[in-house]
């Protein structure tokens, strides 16, 4: 069965800090990979996604991810962060045939002003 | 278009009482899943469907029934509420995996308490 691991649960940074968020996942197969967002009181948001071609991908408000296969990971980056994007990020993983997401626990960001 | 729309928002149950959470969405979606999230644990899968009258088990479907009878309804309904039920229940939708769309889209959410 697929896993994926978040590393940092909670992280706290000063706004203009950059930022990093680990996500490993178990599957040896094809897998699409994502990054969601949900800000304080509102629903999931997709920030980027990767399916195939170029392992570096950029998606919403600054962000960008970076699939690397040999590691199963697919970690998130921003290089300067916002108070505006204290929020929750979670990492999410599915094969082409899968069904669902298997989700991350998440990683919870404070930004300081 | 509204996307995937959830009510009500807000609902406290008491243990025993039974009710459905609605979902809808209006982008012609072929998927629908319903997840809960709880502290601390990510989402799980409750139930999902791939299509009006098809609906099947996800990780933690204990507690819980769904139907499908149209493309764009999928309700969830609890029929004996527990206090391990007390989450936030966040339905999705997506088109067909094996495409490149299978991309899910996320309604507001349901926050759910039972005491």
């Amino acid at each position: 069965a697929q896993s994926v691991s978040q590393h940092n649960h909670h992280v706290i940074l000063s706004e203009a800090a950059s930022l990093e968020l680990g996500c490993n996942y178990s599957y040896g197969g094809t897998v699409n990979l994502f990054w969601y967002v949900q800000y304080p009181g509102q629903h999931l948001q997709l920030l980027l996604k990767y399916f195939s071609g170029d392992p570096l991908v950029k998606g919403i408000k600054g962000f960008e991810a970076e699939f690397i296969k040999s590691k199963f990971s697919f970690n998130l980056r921003k290089p300067s962060v916002q108070w505006s994007d204290t929020a929750e990020y979670f990492c999410a993983v599915t094969s082409p045939s899968g069904y669902a997401l298997n989700f991350g626990k998440g990683t919870s960001l404070l930004v300081t002003p | 278009n509204a996307g995937v729309t959830q009510t009500p928002k807000f609902r406290i149950l008491k243990i025993g009482q039974s009710m459905t959470l609605q979902c809808a969405q209006d982008m012609n979606h072929n998927y629908m899943y319903w997840y809960r999230q709880d502290p601390g644990m990510g989402l799980k899968l409750i139930y999902y469907s791939v299509g009006a009258g098809i609906t099947d088990k996800g990780e933690v479907p204990n507690g819980y029934n769904v139907s499908r009878s149209t493309t764009e309804d999928f309700p969830l309904r609890l029929e004996l509420a527990a206090p391990s039920q007390t989450s936030v229940y966040f339905c999705a939708s997506s088109f067909p995996s094996g495409s490149s769309y299978n991309e899910q889209f996320f309604g507001p959410g349901t926050r759910l308490t039972v005491l």
